[in-house]
């Protein structure tokens, strides 16, 4: 069946560094790619999308860039904070990634 | 306020008993979501619906019901057959533009249910 593959499974970086999360999805139908933010013991939560007819998209220190071609898509966050530390989901369409456990060391 | 509840957050059951979630939404989103998230495996969704008394399984229905009477509503039952009900279960809604072309989805705070 479909799937979505997420990775790394778990990120520790330093204050201050870069954190990149990958997602390969299988559907070439899909055309929505939201990236979600789950903190601890609550609901995910949108944090940036982007529809399959837009390469890049970027929203102050979070951007995300997708290749419909080799069918991937991935999550860039710049001078990481400790308040970045959380899980993030990707998706493609309604299929979600595995998840990304983040941690931002102070 | 707009937003999506689930209540209780936490829940606890004996093995062998029926027991239901709830979920509201006063969002007016059309489509309600049901996935159930287990330590390292993502969300897997259990069941959805799109439109009132319409619902379709999801990828691990099996152990589980829902009704959809009302547009605010979505409730999910999780039954005796389900062999591993333990997990965290939430609910999500969302708009459906034209098109079927699929949007943000809006996530309730969860619940955790313990089966003893």
């Amino acid at each position: 069946g479909e799937n979505v593959e997420q990775h790394p499974s778990t990120l520790s970086v330093q204050e201050g560094d870069s954190a990149v999360i990958k997602c390969t999805y299988s559907d070439s139908a899909s055309n929505y790619f939201p990236w979600y933010k789950q903190e601890l013991g609550k609901g995910p939560q949108l944090i940036i999308d982007i529809r399959s007819n837009v390469g890049e998209k970027k929203d102050q220190r979070i951007a995300v860039t997708l290749n419909k071609t080799a069918k991937h898509f991935s999550l860039h966050i710049t001078e990481t904070q400790p308040e970045d530390s959380a899980v993030y989901f990707c998706a493609a369409t309604d299929l979600f990634g595995t998840g990304t456990s983040l941690t931002v060391i102070p | 306020d707009g937003g999506i509840t689930q209540s209780p957050k936490y829940l606890f059951r004996k093995e062998g008993q029926n027991v239901t979630l709830s979920c509201e939404q006063n969002l007016n989103h059309d489509a309600m979501y049901w996935y159930r998230q287990d330590p390292g495996q993502g969300l897997r969704l259990i069941y959805y619906s799109q439109i009132v008394n319409d619902f379709q399984k999801g990828d691990i229905a099996e152990g589980y019901s829902v009704s959809r009477e009302k547009k605010e509503s979505f409730p999910l039952t999780v039954t005796s057959a389900q062999k591993n009900p333990t997990a965290f279960y939430l609910c999500a809604s969302s708009l459906i533009a034209a098109g079927n072309s699929y949007n943000e989805q809006f996530f309730g705070p969860g619940t955790r249910l313990t089966v003893l």
